[in-house]
């Protein structure tokens, strides 16, 4: 069945950076866009972006637009989510998911803290 | 950018009871292009529902969703237990957003 994993939550230091990575298994992880969701409970649910299958074509939130970047490693099934200048209001759980517009699989999330 | 406003924000609702929960856009949605998920504690959103009213794989059909243009909404026919949880709309005809939610508990 379809899974994903997501790792490399941490705590970091406002203007810090980030990577985080997500491990798909149980699908053709390369015909598939990829997207990064991020949940609070103060702002709830904000898409972050996406990466289409073939990694060539990216689209993100006008928040973190020119900060994070997402990628993908199609030989290892591994989607990565590079976050840059991190501020306080990017602390959140981190979702990957399938598809792009809506999202029929996800993963359990990854913490981020982002605090001095 | 397109706000989804869901009501009630809690629902109280017994086993077997009909739940109707709402999610009204700021403006339309193109493509009836709006998704239902439900949310469990500590667990990751579950997609129910696309394109309005297409139930995803393995969903139960006592699942169903309806609207258009600004008004969207999901019934569960009949609650099971593990009905209860927190429930998301999502629009993709324009980006994408969330709802911020309806909790249904039990009564």
């Amino acid at each position: 069945q379809v899974k994903l994993v997501e790792s490399g939550g941490d705590l970091v230091k406002p203007g810090g950076s980030l990577r985080l990575s997500c491990a798909a298994s149980g699908i053709t992880f390369s015909a598939y866009y990829m997207s990064w969701i991020r949940q609070t409970p103060e702002r709830g649910l904000e898409w972050v972006g996406y990466v289409s299958g073939s990694g060539d074509t990216t689209g993100y939130a006008d928040s973190v637009k020119g900060r994070f970047t997402i990628s993908r490693d199609n030989a290892k099934s591994l989607l990565y989510l590079q976050m840059n200048s991190l501020r306080a209001e990017d602390a959140a759980i981190y979702y990957c998911a399938r598809r792009s517009v809506y999202f029929d699989f996800w993963g359990r999330g990854t913490k981020v803290t982002v605090s001095s | 950018e397109i706000v989804l406003t869901q009501s009630p924000g809690t629902l109280s609702l017994s086993p077997g009871e009909r739940a109707t929960l709402s999610c009204r856009a700021s403006q339309s949605v193109s493509g009836n292009y709006l998704a239902w998920y439900q949310q469990k504690p500590g667990q990751a959103p579950r997609l129910l529902i696309s394109g309005a009213s297409n139930r995803a794989g393995g969903i139960p059909d006592r699942f169903s969703g309806s609207g258009s243009e600004t008004d969207f909404t999901l019934t569960i026919s009949r609650l099971e237990p593990e009905d209860f949880a927190v429930y998301f709309c999502q629009q993709y005809g324009s980006s994408r957003t969330f709802g911020q939610g309806t909790k249904v508990e039990i009564k």
